[in-house]
């Protein structure tokens, strides 16, 4: 069965204080891994697919990094715009992602 | 760009009622989905579909069904909702590389 576990749980950062996200999966096959940003009461938005390890993805001041058994989202000099719920998740089985709990990054300016 | 629309944002309806929640995707998409998401326990899959008139439950398909009679709507039903069902509901869609692209929410509130 596919795991996904994401760390920390919560995040505080001051504006300008970089940081990771990390993600760690157990899968029987790695057929991609997913980063969403999710801001409070909406759905979540699709931010990269990483494909394969040693790949790299960026947009703005996040940047996903992919290895053979975690992701690590890098958030450089956050804004508090930047503060949201991220999600990871790995493509399974029948078309069924499996998603992460979740970090909650909150950016204090 | 993508669209997955949800036929509303914020619903509050009584203990009992049946209530019909909408998805539609403007992707041409064969995959949707729909989730419910409570504070600390993530996203959780209710039912999904693979193509019209076909459905499969997920993880927690207890007191809901649903109907894909067209390809790009996909609707959630409450048989009978009960306040344990208050909850923010979310339906995504699945393109050729399973990248999910999700609705904006309904927020559900039964009382």
């Amino acid at each position: 069965e596919d795991q996904v576990t994401q760390s920390p749980e919560a995040l505080r950062l001051q504006e300008g204080e970089s940081s990771s996200l990390n993600c760690s999966y157990t899968v029987s096959g790695l057929r991609g891994l997913f980063w969403y940003r999710q801001d409070p009461g909406k759905g979540p938005e699709f931010l990269f697919t990483l494909y394969s390890a040693g790949e790299e993805k960026e947009k703005e001041r996040l940047k996903a990094t992919l290895t053979k058994k975690e992701s690590f989202l890098h958030i450089t000099a956050p804004k508090p715009e930047d503060s949201a719920t991220y999600l990871c998740a790995v493509p399974g089985g029948s078309y069924i992602p499996t998603f992460g709990r979740g970090t909650s990054l909150i950016v204090h300016p | 760009d993508v669209k997955v629309t949800q036929s509303s944002r914020y619903l509050v309806k009584r203990t009992g009622e049946k209530v019909f929640l909408e998805c539609v995707q403007d992707m041409d998409h064969e995959n949707m989905f729909w989730y419910r998401q409570d504070p600390g326990l993530g996203l959780r899959l209710i039912y999904f579909s693979y193509d019209v008139k076909m459905k499969e439950k997920g993880d927690i398909p207890e007191g809901y069904s649903v109907s894909r009679e067209k390809k790009e709507r996909f609707s959630l039903i409450l048989e009978s909702a009960s306040t344990n069902q208050t909850s923010m509901y979310l339906c995504a869609s699945t393109d050729y590389y399973n990248e999910q692209f999700f609705g904006p929410g309904t927020r559900l509130t039964v009382l």
